[in-house]
């Protein structure tokens, strides 16, 4: 069974520049999470969907991040404009409805300049 | 231990030898898990314990759930160097969703 995919694996940006990151969860799984990670630091989450509805979005910087899961499957999570402050790891995870164990990927690390 | 504010922690031992780590919360929860995180990697489930159990085994590990007090630990017991890792608590609430506590990092000298 593969795991969750994420893309891309690194990602440099000045201050100000967009970037988006993409996650594909195992399949069947119907609830994909997003964290943020910063350095030395424990997953922090910023949204999650069931299906394609958001469940939660109450971390998410709304002003300039944005998420989205339109089909129930894949996910995009977007910085509109990155502030070196969004320097982390970002980490997709998965997981069953009612299963409480969530499957990581391994992460996009953002740096922003 | 790991929780709130408090940076990173980070432990140094040889091989062979035994470690616990702790872990208290804040919010209310039924379930704590242990995440392992290696370098690169995204953290992975090792073991998990629910509100009506005290102890909770699984191979060298072995957790322990405190509801009364909010707390939790993870044992290791004949450490090897591929247990080298960051360790997370995890405090998981009735709608899934999972507080990460800040971490100890783990190094295991072979």
């Amino acid at each position: 069974e593969a795991g969750v995919t994420q893309s891309p694996r690194y990602a440099v940006l000045q201050e100000g520049q967009a970037v988006s990151f993409w996650c594909d969860p195992i399949s069947g799984h119907d609830t994909l999470y997003w964290y943020q990670q910063p350095r030395d630091q424990g997953p922090q989450l910023l949204v999650y969907f069931r299906d394609e509805a958001v469940i939660d979005n109450s971390q998410l910087p709304s002003d300039r991040f944005s998420a989205v899961r339109p089909k129930g499957t894949n996910s995009t999570l977007k910085i509109q404009s990155a502030k070196q402050g969004d320097t982390a790891t970002y980490l997709c995870a998965s997981s069953l409805r009612g299963r409480g164990e969530q499957y990581f990927g391994p992460g996009t690390r953002l740096t922003v300049l | 231990s790991q929780w709130g504010e408090e940076n990173l922690q980070a432990l140094s031992i040889q091989e062979g030898e035994d470690v616990t780590m702790n872990c208290s919360y804040k919010t209310y929860t039924t379930v704590v898990q242990w995440y392992r995180q290696k370098s690169g990697k995204g953290p992975a489930l090792i073991i998990l314990i629910r509100s009506n159990e005290r102890e909770k085994r699984s191979g060298r590990l072995r957790a322990t759930l405190d509801t009364s007090s909010q707390s939790s630990s993870l044992s290791i017991t004949g450490t090897l160097a591929t247990d080298t890792a960051v360790y997370f608590c995890a405090a998981r609430n009735m709608g899934y969703k999972l507080t990460f506590g800040t971490g100890t990092s783990l190094l295991v000298d072979p």
